[in-house]
């Protein structure tokens, strides 16, 4: 089973619609969750940290399940400027490092 | 937020040569240094841990005779490709981690990333 594993992807959706993205990750002794966006030959922007109770940022919501080790992030009302790739990250490595899902890639359409 | 910076920005070179890219943190000191690669259409494969002052920790797979990093100073971390062939062309990007109150949610800043093209 890989590290982080994520819904492969792509999702093409209109302006306006609400997108889901699902990650489950196999280190249950993992204590940091997070959403990164990355732009076609960019590096990794953070997006937001996941914490146990759920939190909300504008148009994304993002929830973790440590018992199902399941973490998911909701965008609401899409915009053209969402398109990116969405990649679940886990705090978990022997040192400390991020691991990284494959990424799922959003294209938002007019 | 902290700013992380790398240089070169890209890099186009010819088999069996070496190239050395940089890797700053610029507005705070970081104890440890992350170097990443990515492949077209990949995830982020974690090359090596930086430690400030020891030696990097690589990860399996990666040799470390021929990714050489140096961590001389809390904000300077450097790797270097030797020995350069086509398949190590790929997007090198390193993050430093900025030590936190709480060590299990220290954050990690990436830099740019440096495109390596090997012909």
């Amino acid at each position: 089973r890989k590290e982080v594993e994520q819904d492969p992807g792509p999702f093409n959706v209109p302006e306006g619609a609400t997108v889901a993205f699902n990650c489950t990750y196999s280190n249950s002794a993992s204590q940091s969750f997070f959403w990164y966006r990355q732009d076609c030959r960019k590096e990794p922007k953070l997006l937001m940290s996941v914490y146990s109770s759920g939190n909300e940022d504008g148009r994304f919501t993002a929830q973790l399940n440590r018992a199902s080790q399941y973490i998911s992030l909701l965008i609401r009302d899409s915009k053209l400027s969402d398109s990116a790739t969405y990649l679940c990250v886990v705090n978990g490595g022997s040192q400390g490092n991020l691991i990284f899902g494959k990424g799922t890639k959003l294209s938002v359409k007019p | 937020g902290a700013v992380v910076s790398q240089h070169p920005s890209w890099v186009i070179c010819k088999s069996g040569t070496s190239v050395k890219i940089e890797c700053r943190s610029l507005d705070f000191q970081a104890t440890t240094m992350f170097w990443y690669r990515q492949f077209p259409k990949q995830s982020l494969m974690l090359m090596a841990t930086s430690n400030e002052g020891s030696k990097a920790t690589y990860e399996q797979g990666v040799e470390k005779d021929k990714f050489l990093i140096n961590h001389a100073s809390l904000t300077l971390s450097t790797l270097t490709v030797t020995s350069a062939h086509p398949e190590d062309s790929s997007f090198y990007i390193c993050s430093a981690r900025r030590q936190g109150v709480l060590t299990l949610y220290n954050e990690q800043f990436f830099g740019p990333g440096t495109r390596l093209t090997v012909l």
